[in-house]
Order: C-alpha cells, then sequence, then structure tokens
C-alpha cells in the first residue's frame, strides 16, 4: 500500500531565505506525483505536476524533483515570501486504474516571518 | 467561471440527523470526486465519478452515498450522521485527459 510522509510538519522561516520542503513515498512505482498549496479555510490550488519520467519541473520560484529509486521528492522555495506561507502537500498517483486517484501526505505548514 | 463551489461552507449536525453536500462545477468536466480531511491525516478519496450518472467507492466510503444526476453536480450525502465523520469534506474535478484537479473550498461539517 502506498504511503507517503512530509516531514517536516512545520517550518517557520525569515523572509528571503531559500528552503526545501521534503516528501517520501514507499512505492516506487507512481506515475506521477503532484505539490499543491492549501491556504487556511480554502480548497488545494496545484503548483507542480511531475511525471514519472521527469526529474524536475519548474515554476517562477518553485522548482519541485523527483528521485523515484529512492522514493523522494522535494520542492524548492527561492526566495520566500509571507505570501509564501500556507500549508504544502504532495500527492502521488500510482500507475492502473482511470480513476486519477491521489494518495497524498499530511503536508508541511510553512510560515516565512516578515 | 466560478470553478469547483461547494454549498454549504459549514454545518453542525447532531447524531443520527442527515444532509446533502453539493458540489458544483462549470469546467465542463467530466471527473468529480469527494474527499475528507482530517487533521494529521492527508486527504482520503470518498467516492468518486468518471461522468453524468456514474460513481464509484474511494477509500472511505461507509456511511456516505452519492449521487451524479447532472455533469455539473456532485451530491455527498450522510444518511445518519456521527461524530467520526466531523471533518473537511473537499470536493474536486478534472478533465477527461487531464491530470490535475480543481478543489472547491471546502465545507467544515461538526457532528455532534
Amino acid at each position: 500500500k502506498q504511503e507517503v510522509t512530509q516531514i517536516p510538519a512545520a517550518l517557520s522561516v525569515p523572509e528571503g531565505e531559500n528552503l526545501v520542503l521534503n516528501c517520501s513515498f514507499t512505492d516506487s512505482a507512481i506515475y506521477n506525483l503532484q505539490w499543491f498549496r492549501q491556504d487556511p479555510g480554502k480548497g488545494l490550488t496545484s503548483l507542480l505536476l511531475i511525471q514519472s519520467s521527469q526529474r524536475e519541473q519548474t515554476s517562477g520560484r518553485l522548482n519541485a524533483s523527483l528521485d523515484k529509486s529512492s522514493g523522494r521528492s522535494t520542492l524548492y522555495i527561492a526566495a520566500s515570501q509571507p505570501g509564501d506561507s500556507a500549508t504544502y502537500l504532495c500527492a502521488v498517483k500510482n500507475y492502473g486504474g482511470a480513476t486519477n486517484k491521489l494518495i497524498f501526505g499530511t503536508g508541511t505548514l510553512l510560515a516565512v516571518q516578515p | 467561471n466560478a470553478g469547483v463551489t461547494q454549498t454549504p461552507k459549514f454545518r453542525v449536525l447532531k447524531t443520527g440527523q442527515s444532509m446533502t453536500l453539493l458540489c458544483a462545477q462549470d469546467m465542463n468536466h467530466e471527473y468529480m470526486y469527494w474527499y475528507r480531511q482530517d487533521p494529521g491525516m492527508g486527504l482520503r478519496l470518498i467516492h468518486y465519478s468518471v461522468g453524468e450518472g456514474t460513481t464509484a467507492k474511494g477509500e472511505v466510503p461507509d456511511g456516505y452515498n452519492v449521487s451524479r444526476l447532472k455533469k455539473q453536480n456532485f451530491l455527498l450525502g450522510l444518511e445518519s450522521a456521527a461524530p467520526s465523520q466531523t471533518s473537511v469534506y473537499f470536493c474536486a474535478s478534472r478533465v477527461w485527459r487531464g491530470e490535475t484537479q480543481y478543489f472547491g473550498p471546502g465545507t467544515r461539517l461538526l457532528v455532534l
């Protein structure tokens, strides 16, 4: 059974710092991995999606990497800003099935201090 | 476009009461999903639908029923609410060949 873990559960950094969020998964046979952002009281917003054949994806100050063999993904945020404060979740989709079922981690709560 | 909307935003129920949560999307998406989010746990899939008139069970379907009578709406029903169903419920949708799911703002449900 696929399990997704995110460490740390919470992180506080000063504004301007570069930071890395971690996501690990137990079954390396994934189809893709996504990173989401969740603001308090809001739904999830997709940030980056990495296909199993890719090593990384970039969007602005965000860079996500994927190492299937080790069961790890990282989300790198450059030059953090207070507006980046949110919960970041990763989710994997396994091969097989047509449901687009996602298996989520429990998230990392990020606070960027001004 | 409003995207994915959920009604109501917040609800308090007594044990044994019933209610229906409504999810609506205006993006003409084929797939729709209901998740629940609990503290210390990731989002878990309750039920999903691959098109109008079809539904299927997800990871935690017990105690819930769903219906998809119209393509744009996906209803989640609780026939006899239990305190264990206290949670935040999220609806999501995606286009048939897409990978990105679009989420609604959530419904916070408290069962006393």
